[in-house]
């Protein structure tokens, strides 16, 4: 069974660092392309970063551009998001979720997410 | 960036009915348009993607459809039911920055 588990979510101050992680199991990991996607409270969904499946190429929002990193580690079927400078909005939930299958692109939607891990930015 | 917008905001209708949410890019996205469901509390699901392919695991003869290509798009729920009552989200996969629109909530009269 695909699954998807975030952790590392917590209250942070503004200006400091966070890093996400994102387990996955029951599927081939190394074969799909990862997005973070994050929801503010009461918001709608807003896009963060993905990763190609190989982890050649990385792609970015603009509001998180040089400030976030997305990673991965294929050996150990984790996804990672590294946070720093963070403001305040950048609270939210932010899910993992899987991308295209075995191709660099992001044109065939986010298929399997996880149950998201909250950001708390705040002094 | 790609603007993605969603109407209406939100829509109240009766078990049974059909509801049709459409969802306009500010560009040309071509087929790269993805539709999801969230509930309140829950992850968001894909329901379709490449503006008409149902994923794999909504039921076949599903209630939901997706049309469109370009710039505008449309997501109709047949037979509306109860469990239908959710937030659905449009998303254009043509271009980075991944953009989505604002969400419509449908709610059950």
């Amino acid at each position: 069974q695909v699954h998807l588990v975030e952790s590392g979510g917590g209250v942070v101050q503004p200006g400091r660092s966070l890093r996400l992680s994102c387990a996955a199991s029951g599927f081939t990991f190394r074969s799909y392309g990862m997005h973070w996607v994050r929801q503010a409270p009461g918001k709608g969904l807003e896009w963060v970063a993905v990763i190609w499946f190989d982890g050649s190429n990385q792609h970015y929002a603009d509001p998180v551009k040089g400030r976030f990193i997305i990673s991965r580690d294929n050996s150990k079927n984790t996804l990672y998001l590294q946070m720093h400078s963070l403001r305040a909005e950048d609270t939210g939930v932010y899910y993992c979720a899987t991308g295209d299958y075995d191709v660099r692109s992001a044109n065939y939607g986010m298929d399997v997410w996880g149950q998201g891990t909250t950001v708390t930015v705040s002094s | 960036d790609i603007q993605m917008t969603q109407s209406p905001s939100s829509v109240s209708a009766t078990v049974g009915d059909t509801v049709t949410i459409t969802c306009r890019a500010s560009q040309d996205v071509g087929y790269w348009l993805a539709w999801y469901q969230q509930k309140p509390g829950k992850a968001p699901t894909l329901l379709i993607y490449g503006a008409s392919t149902l994923r794999g695991g909504v039921p076949s003869r599903s209630r939901f459809s997706g049309t469109g290509s370009g710039t505008d798009f449309t997501l109709t729920i047949n037979s509306l039911q109860p469990e239908d009552s959710a937030t659905y989200y449009c998303q254009q996969a043509n271009t980075f920055p991944l953009t989505f629109g604002g969400g419509t909530k449908v709610e059950i009269k």
